[in-house]
This record gives C-alpha cells, structure tokens and sequence, in this order.
C-alpha cells in the first residue's frame, strides 16, 4: 500500500526551464508535507517543507504548491539548472508518529545546459 | 553541523550470513531510523527507534532487528542475510517532536551474493 505517490520516475529539463514534480497522499491525518534532495553518493536532506493550513511555501528558486482538498502537492524548480540535477523525494507525516517519514517513489531529475 | 555516519560505504555478504550495520548521530537527537532505498520504490522504512532501547517496525521489518543501547548509536542486523535485501541502507536521526526534519547518513551499499 503506497500512502504516497510520486510522479514522473524520472524528468528531463532544459537549463532555465521549469521543473514539476507531483506528490499525491491518502491519508487526511498528514500534517507535514517536506521534499528531500539527494545527490549521488549522499543521503536525502531536505529541501523545503510544507503545513496545510498554507496552499503555497517559496524558497528561493523552489516553491512547494499544496492543494489539501485534492490531497495532492508539488515541488516547482523555476529556472533549473544543472546543479539541481539530482532524485527528488516527497515524503508526509502525522504529527502523532514522532517525525515518521512516508516517502513517494522519487524522481530522478536531469538538467541539461 | 548534524552528522549522521555509518559504518561502511559498501559490503559484500554471503547469503545466510548475519550483517551489522551501525549508525551514530552526533546531535542528540531522540529518534533514529533505518530505511531501505530501492529504485522505483523510493525510501522504504525497516524500524525506527524513539529512545533509547524502544524501537517500533516500519512497514518492511521482516528479515530485520534493531538495537539502540545507546541514544546516539541504532544498529541493523541482518539475521541470515539473503539475496532479496541486496540494497541501498539509510540511517537517519530527528528530533521528532515540533521539528520533524531527518538528517541522513551517506548509506551502505549492501550486496548479498
């Protein structure tokens, strides 16, 4: 049982373009929605993270979008570059089960210059 | 700086035999995990662990124990290791309470042949 899914596998982008990946999740009890990154080699450290009581956190060059009644959220990358080719988690919490993560399958995004 | 470290980058392991992988984090942190990191499947969580001795099964335990004598060290152990757990290994730490970010350790690359 997947709680949350994650889509594309796998993105091609052409440097400056903009990057969407998309994170869909069952359960209404999730109260904390974060996007990891991870390089080759590395582990997963996050990125940018989200509560519902907001539909829209900007960091920087990234933006999460959460849309609560579709349970549906997505990372944006506006004009991508090739240091932010890397695989992308979106993962969702409750906040009863002491910070236990739920991640989607990843994408593994390429920038290309 | 938060560091998370384990014990090997790479391990290679017969099948049947029992395989330890260590984790310690430096930062005091309350809650550690151990996930498994397979392509298209994303981060799979095998057990964590709240305090020190207590530890909870996550959605893959089968094949897996944990031990947490001390809060800054989560061990896995692979009872009789086999071909199937031939994987990429994620320790993380978090303190789990208000803040739910994990900090990740770089990962073994466990190989059962």
């Amino acid at each position: 049982q997947q709680q949350v899914k994650q889509s594309p596998q796998s993105l091609i982008v052409q440097k400056g373009g903009i990057s969407i990946i998309n994170c869909a999740y069952e359960n209404t009890a999730f109260d904390y929605f974060p996007w990891y990154q991870q390089f080759p080699g590395k582990g997963p450290a996050l990125l940018i993270a989200i509560r519902p009581d907001v539909s829209e956190k900007k960091e920087g060059r990234f933006t999460i979008s959460f849309n609560k009644s579709a349970k549906q959220f997505s990372l944006h990358i506006m004009d991508s570059q090739p240091g932010d080719s890397a695989t992308y988690f979106c993962a969702a919490s409750r906040y009863n089960q002491g910070g236990k993560l739920i991640f989607g399958q990843g994408t593994e995004l390429s920038v290309k210059p | 700086d938060v560091k998370v470290t384990q014990s090997s980058r790479y391990l290679v392991k017969r099948t049947g035999e029992k395989v330890f992988l260590e984790c310690v984090q430096d930062m005091d942190h309350e809650n550690m995990f151990w996930y498994r990191q397979d392509p298209g499947l994303g981060l799979r969580l095998i057990y964590f662990s709240y305090d020190v001795k207590m530890k909870e099964k996550g959605d893959i335990p089968e094949g897996y124990s944990v031990s947490r004598e001390k809060k800054e060290r989560f061990s896995l152990i692979l009872e009789s290791a086999s071909t199937n757990q031939t994987s990429m290994y994620l320790c993380a730490s978090g303190e789990g309470t208000l803040n739910y970010e994990q900090y990740f350790g770089p990962g073994t690359r466990l190989t059962v042949t």
